[in-house]
């Protein structure tokens, strides 16, 4: 059974712009939640959608963005990037809705903002 | 609001050492617990878990108890090996409804041979 697919793995952007990170979670899961991991923040939860629905919101700015696709594939945008964005960007997924505590993630996209 | 506590690293560990890496919430509640695993280069592994008071979760060597009198969940091996050296994470996310999973900062070990 496949894994938890991230892609890009990596990717460098300059302020100002914009990026969309791609989550494809294990076959029959159908919540996927995002977290952002940083050395001085640790894992912030960012959002959790559930048959395509937003079901919870972390403490982010509306230049974070989220949404799922009826396949329980994600994305994730972030506009008008800062320098602050650099971070391990980590999608989870599970059978259920976030609850039970069991995710499985992915390897993470990292991203370097220069 | 839900939080962790974990003691702040980096552990450093000989092999055959003893592991004990503390971690303490604050939840509304009765929580279910976790302790989260990144080796380099990977995303999270699920450890073990706890849901309910005096419960123990273990796996790999690795045990942690749910103490709701101290609120605690520390984990515990008795002999840690170098394919240990990982940085672990405990979490929590509340019984009551549908809320994310918390998690502390993470604690880094390293075990050298």
């Amino acid at each position: 059974k496949a894994g938890v697919t991230q892609t890009p793995r990596y990717l460098i952007k300059t302020r100002g712009q914009q990026v969309t990170l791609s989550c494809s979670p294990i076959s029959g899961h159908r919540s996927v939640s995002w977290y952002q991991q940083t050395p001085g923040q640790g894992l912030q939860f960012l959002f959790e959608y559930f048959s395509e629905t937003q079901r919870n919101k972390g403490n982010f700015p509306g230049r974070f963005s989220g949404r799922q696709f009826s396949n329980s594939r994600s994305e994730m945008n972030v506009s008008t990037l800062e320098l602050g964005d650099s971070a391990l960007y980590l999608c989870a997924s599970s059978q259920s809705q976030t609850g039970t505590g069991e995710l499985f993630f992915g390897e993470g996209s990292r991203l370097t903002v220069l | 609001g839900n939080s962790v506590t974990q003691m702040e690293g980096p552990v450093t560990l000989s092999e055959e050492a003893f592991l004990t890496i503390n971690c303490t919430y604050t939840a509304t509640g009765y929580p279910s617990l976790f302790w989260y695993v990144q080796y380099p280069g990977e995303g999270l592994q699920l450890l073990l878990k706890a849901t309910k008071a005096d419960d123990k979760g273990s796996n790999k060597g690795f045990e942690a108890t749910y103490r709701k009198e101290t609120t605690s969940f520390h984990l515990e091996k008795g002999s840690v090996q170098v394919s240990d050296s990982a940085v672990y994470f405990c979490a929590l996310t509340s019984n009551s409804g549908n809320t994310p999973l918390v998690f502390g900062k993470g604690t880094r070990l390293s075990v050298i041979a």
